[in-house]
């Protein structure tokens, strides 16, 4: 049971590239979520989605998109990184069956982003 | 909108008690409590629900005043491993929606 798996767990980019961050849970959870850390600021919510086919924004939504197909998956694309997109990523899964014992959310490894 | 945590920080000697607080300008449907190690991701320490549900695992307890649309997160007889920031998380209507205050950084000394 891997839990949260974030990939890539590193990257630099150069302005005006795109790429995607990859977010996949193995717990059948039914919500997920993308969140940017900076100093000072906590975590901020990008977007997220309550089942497949289902999204939505959160806080910081501009410059990202995210789509969702399966269960698994919920990708998080940067259409053209800008310098202050420079943050730690952090994806996080949860269910709301409140007959498991614990329905937090659980939180992928992250993926630390530069763009320079 | 994000909740508002105090205090930004506190520092305690080994087996004293700290209160971190949470507030909300929105009703509230539950409150989570995490904990972040430096460099790690954070980590489900709680939750409570609108009606006075309560579940977590850690021995840390918490406090949630629907009226008032706070909570309070209580470290007692703190120990080392308690060191790290506090998030509180609230969520004001779906599940899927949950939003972090800013963080209470926590250092807990021998």
């Amino acid at each position: 049971n891997a839990g949260v798996t974030q990939t890539p767990k590193f990257q630099v980019l150069k302005t005006g590239q795109s790429m995607t961050l990859q977010c996949a849970q193995d717990m059948n959870h039914e919500y997920m979520s993308w969140y940017r850390q900076d100093p000072g600021m906590g975590l901020r919510l990008i977007h997220y989605s309550v089942g497949a086919g289902i999204t939505d924004q959160g806080e910081v939504p501009n410059g990202y998109n995210v789509s969702r197909s399966t269960t698994e998956d919920f990708p998080l694309r940067l259409l053209s990184a800008a310098p202050s997109q420079t943050s730690v990523y952090f994806c996080a899964s949860s269910s709301p069956n409140r007959a498991r014992a614990n329905y937090g959310y659980t939180f992928g490894s992250g993926t630390r982003l530069t763009v320079v | 909108q994000q909740p508002v945590q105090s205090p930004q920080a506190v520092i305690l000697r080994e087996g004293e008690d700290a209160v971190i607080n949470c507030s909300s300008s929105k009703a509230l449907y539950s409150v989570h409590w995490y904990r972040q190690k430096h460099g790690e991701a954070p980590v489900f320490l709680m939750i409570l629900l609108k009606g006075g549900e309560q579940k977590g695992h850690e021995k840390i307890s918490a406090s949630f005043n629907e009226k008032k649309q706070q909570s309070s997160l209580y470290l007692t007889a703190s120990q080392l491993s308690y060191s790290g920031t506090y998030f509180c998380g609230t969520l004001t209507d779906s599940w899927g929606k949950l939003q972090f205050g800013a963080g209470t950084q926590v250092v807990v000394t021998p």
